[in-house]
């Protein structure tokens, strides 16, 4: 089976534009997970999303947002980024979604705000 | 509220020396627990998991055991390799069957292993 995927790998904005960030998740999966990471906060949260819905939130600014399709597949959106935006944004599939099951990364997209 | 905790690094280790990465939690209900996996430039490979106390997640000739007793899921290998070289990351599940659930993560614990 293929992994999940990521598109694009790398990223350079300007501040106050907008991005839109790709995920296609491991066949039959149907939840999709966002994280950012960065070298001060870590890997922290964003969103959650299965079945076109979005279930869990994490604790980010409304700029943030995102979307799955009825494929699985799903897209954030960075509206009016900042210098602190930059980081390197991942995508996790599941089967389900629910806490036992094991999340699985793709390779994720480096975003460099400059 | 939850919370994982890792042993600062980095860790520096020769071949074949053992392993043992500490990773402690704070969690209300019955949390899943794992460990992650980050090479340089790429996104995270489960290495193992456990889902209920006294249960042994192993991998790869990585293990770790939940021990809900001690609040702990400690990361062990015998004899680590220079290819054992990375980042890892401890992380817990809130609760096992809650849907949408967030991955909680420690701050990650850089391995270096040298030939």
């Amino acid at each position: 089976k293929a992994g999940v995927t990521q598109t694009p790998r790398y990223l350079i904005k300007t501040r106050g534009q907008q991005v839109t960030l790709s995920c296609s998740p491991i066949s039959g999966h149907r939840s999709v997970s966002w994280y950012q990471q960065t070298p001060g906060q870590g890997l922290q949260f964003l969103f959650e999303y299965f079945s076109e819905t979005q279930r869990n939130k994490g604790n980010f600014p409304g700029r943030f947002s995102g979307r799955q399709f009825s494929n699985s597949r799903s897209e954030m959106n960075v509206s009016t980024l900042e210098l602190g935006d930059s980081a390197l944004y991942l995508c996790a599939s599941s089967v389900t979604g629910t806490g036992s099951h094991e999340q699985y990364f793709g390779p994720g997209t480096r975003l460099t705000v400059t | 509220g939850n919370s994982v905790t890792q042993m600062e690094g980095p860790v520096t280790l020769s071949e074949e020396a053992f392993l043992t990465i500490n990773c402690t939690y704070t969690a209300t209900g019955y949390p899943s627990l794992f460990w992650y996996v980050q090479y340089p430039g790429e996104g995270l490979q489960l290495l193992l998991k456990a889902t209920k106390a006294d249960d042994k997640g192993s991998n790869k000739g990585f293990e770790a055991t939940y021990r809900k007793e001690t609040t702990s899921f400690h990361l062990e290998k015998g004899s680590v390799q220079v290819s054992d070289s990375a980042v890892y990351f401890c992380a817990l599940s809130p609760t096992s069957n809650q849907a949408g659930t967030a991955l909680i993560f420690g701050k990650g614990t850089t391995l270096s292993v040298s030939s």
